[in-house]
């Protein structure tokens, strides 16, 4: 069981929006910024988000993050069938840490 | 181009210990501002970091892991060596190394994150 708490399931229908929630403590996102990763099937995970809220080059702006205390947000809006993948928060607490994963389905 | 590649056993059996060799291009290993980490993730299940290290030999391990990983770096052959001992049947995953790269945040002080992965290699531990 991980530190960080995700919802192991997540779906919406295309261009809807969905949220992603990461629940921690003071001792991770409390004190620590928060990564989100994308993990389509069959690949390697590839950063969605870094430092809560920042999107690296090429990742569409339909993705954004937000932190608030010790807990932290994924949001995807626009959803489309190429998005159904796992999502991976993750922080540093005494080592770094991921989530449980949400599993993301587009009905 | 930034890649990295794992290699090593696709099988070891049980109280062996596992080396794993991630071959990295496009970046070096001696840039300061430039790691790499390891991570694996056992068949249907969650990620789970396991260390890291950079160009001025800085090393960090999973706390419960540390006793049995051990993280190494030639620079001149662009290579990241990973060492788990007593290895488990529950240690069965699939091994990834990653570029780590530092940020600062005001508030948080010294961050990292993983921009660029290997495809990974699937490691079985069985007798």
């Amino acid at each position: 069981q991980s530190v960080l708490t995700q919802p192991p399931s997540a779906s919406g229908t295309p261009g809807q929006r969905v949220t992603i929630s990461c629940s921690g403590s003071s001792s991770n996102i409390g004190s620590n910024t928060v990564n989100w990763y994308q993990q389509l099937p069959g690949t390697a995970p590839k950063l969605l988000i870094y430092s809560n809220n920042q999107r690296p080059s090429g990742v569409p702006d339909r993705f954004s993050g937000s932190k608030s205390g010790t807990s932290a947000s994924l949001a995807i809006s626009g959803l489309q069938s190429e998005d159904e993948a796992d999502y991976y928060c993750a922080a540093w607490d005494d080592s770094l840490i991921f989530g449980g994963g949400t599993k993301l389905t587009v009905l | 181009q930034v890649t990295l590649k794992e290699s090593g056993p696709v099988l070891v059996k049980p109280t062996e210990t596992l080396t794993l060799t991630c071959t990295v291009s496009g970046f070096s290993l001696s840039n300061a501002r430039m790691g790499v980490s390891w991570i694996r993730q056992p068949p249907g299940k969650a990620l789970e970091w396991l260390a890291h290290i950079f160009s001025n030999d800085e090393k960090s391990y999973s706390t419960s892991l540390k006793s049995r990983l051990t993280i190494s770096k030639d620079t001149s052959k662009s290579q990241v060596v990973l060492t788990m001992t007593n290895m488990d049947p529950v240690d069965t995953a699939t091994y990834y190394c990653a570029r780590t790269l530092p940020y600062y945040d005001f508030w948080s002080g010294l961050q990292y994150y993983f921009d660029y992965w290997g495809q990974g290699t699937l490691v079985t531990v069985s007798s």
